[in-house]
């Protein structure tokens, strides 16, 4: 089966920066995808790497290793608004998408 | 505003209750998915629709039978469910389920409690 690791929890200073790493072992790749969740409310598209580096959307970051597996999703100058659980896909070679159980992070004042 | 709308919002039934979910998605999609998600665990995919024809059934079991009358609408029928379906439940659409690069739109789910 496909899988994809994320640490479970995350607790910053507003203003800070957050890193939150993702690696993945799937059946082949054709894509990953960031997703942002507040508690209660829909999951929301962040970011989508196919190929290896950095891609910059405003104060979120993104980047892909596909020879390593591995993912992160940077976040800068943290707000209040940005506490949420942020969650992993990875698309396989069936172009199924997997996702991590998520990384809640919360921003501190 | 996401776009695909879900009710209820929150769901308490019985282990002999029959009730149904509803998604509607105003996006103009093509393909419509159902997800389960639990605490601290990943989704997971259950059903897929694609220009209204079912194209994945992830191991489901029968007590959960989804429905997609057109490509706006999906549902999901629950009958004798267990206390451990008790969970989020996850519509999403995207443009098309097939090939390339696809961004879902999900709604914000049904809290369903089994009891």
């Amino acid at each position: 089966g496909q899988n994809i690791d994320q640490p479970t929890e995350m607790t910053a200073t507003e203003g800070a920066i957050v890193q939150i790493n993702c690696t993945y072992q799937t059946s082949g790749f054709n894509g990953l995808f960031w997703y942002q969740q507040h508690a209660g409310e829909a999951p929301t598209f962040l970011s989508y790497n196919v190929l290896d580096g950095l891609e910059e959307k405003g104060r979120f970051s993104s980047f892909l290793s596909r020879s390593k597996g591995y993912s992160y999703l940077l976040l800068k100058e943290l707000q209040m608004k940005d506490s949420a659980s942020y969650l992993c896909a990875v698309r396989d070679n069936d172009y199924k998408l997997s996702f991590g159980a998520g990384t809640t992070v919360t921003v501190r004042a | 505003e996401t776009g695909v709308t879900q009710t209820p919002r929150h769901l308490v039934m019985g282990m002999t209750n029959k009730k149904s979910l509803k998604c509607e998605q105003h996006l103009g999609h093509n393909a419509m998915y159902w997800y389960k998600q639990s605490a601290k665990k990943p989704l997971e995919l259950m059903f897929v629709y694609n220009f209204k024809e079912q194209t994945e059934n992830n191991s489901v079991p029968s007590r959960f039978s989804p429905e997609c009358p057109n490509s706006s609408h999906l549902f999901l029928h629950l009958h004798t469910l267990q206390p451990e379906d008790s969970a989020l439940y996850l519509c999403a659409s995207s443009q098309d389920a097939g090939q390339g690069w696809e961004k879902l739109f999900f709604g914000s789910g049904t809290q369903l409690s089994v009891l």
